[in-house]
């Protein structure tokens, strides 16, 4: 079967540095998409993995590592405005997306 | 401005009464998709469409009817809407399936059945 497991819920503080981490397993592979969701809103993308390696944007970062199903979303200069939902979802082969339950970050002053 | 939109916002039903939710995108994308989300479980596709006239059941169909006679517009309707069934609910659209696209969300709507 198809699966994305990730932390229900992480816990950081203002300023900080917070990984996101997320494995999955699906029916071929076309990359990984994180969204950040805030309570009650729309899930909004933030980036895209199809290539092994860090991909870098802002206080954002996103790595992927097909070998070994993982991925994670690094924030770093933690901001109050950061406390959200952070979805991972794979892309299959169908080109469908299977989404993981979401991480969600409460941010502490 | 490029958007997904829904209406309504924000429902409250009683069981059994038939009722529509729109979903509209300005985008000329191809497919469209609908979710609902609730809590611990994530998001979990109901239906989705690759274009006009094509529909196709996702994870969690039962209950629910779509239709895509434009492209622009993807209806969910709830024939007879169950308590099972409240939940916040999202339209999405992309610009196709024959390669990787992001998808691009509606602001949600929220639904209570009695």
């Amino acid at each position: 079967g198809q699966n994305i497991d990730q932390p229900t819920e992480m816990t950081a503080t203002e300023g900080a540095i917070v990984q996101i981490n997320c494995t999955y397993q699906t029916s071929g592979f076309n990359g990984l998409f994180w969204y950040q969701q805030h309570a009650g809103e729309a899930p909004t993308f933030l980036s895209y993995n199809v290539l092994d390696g860090l991909e870098e944007k802002g206080r954002f970062s996103s790595f992927l590592s097909r070998s070994k199903g993982y991925s994670y979303l690094l924030l770093k200069e933690l901001q109050m405005k950061d406390s959200a939902s952070y979805l991972c979802a794979a892309v299959d082969s169908n080109y469908q997306l299977i989404w993981g339950a979401g991480t969600k970050l409460i941010i502490k002053p | 401005e490029a958007q997904v939109t829904q209406n309504p916002r924000y429902l409250i039903t009683v069981t059994g009464k038939k009722l529509t939710v729109t979903c509209s995108q300005n985008m000329n994308h191809e497919y469209m998709s609908w979710y609902r989300q609730d809590p611990g479980l994530g998001l979990r596709q109901i239906y989705y469409s690759m274009n006009v006239e094509v529909t196709d059941k996702g994870d969690v169909p039962e209950g629910y009817k779509v239709s895509r006679k434009e492209k622009r517009n993807f209806p969910l309707i709830l024939e007879s809407p169950s308590p099972n069934q409240t939940s916040l609910y999202f339209c999405a659209s992309s610009r196709g399936t024959s390669d990787v696209e992001t998808q691009y969300f509606g602001p949600g709507t929220r639904l209570l059945v009695l």
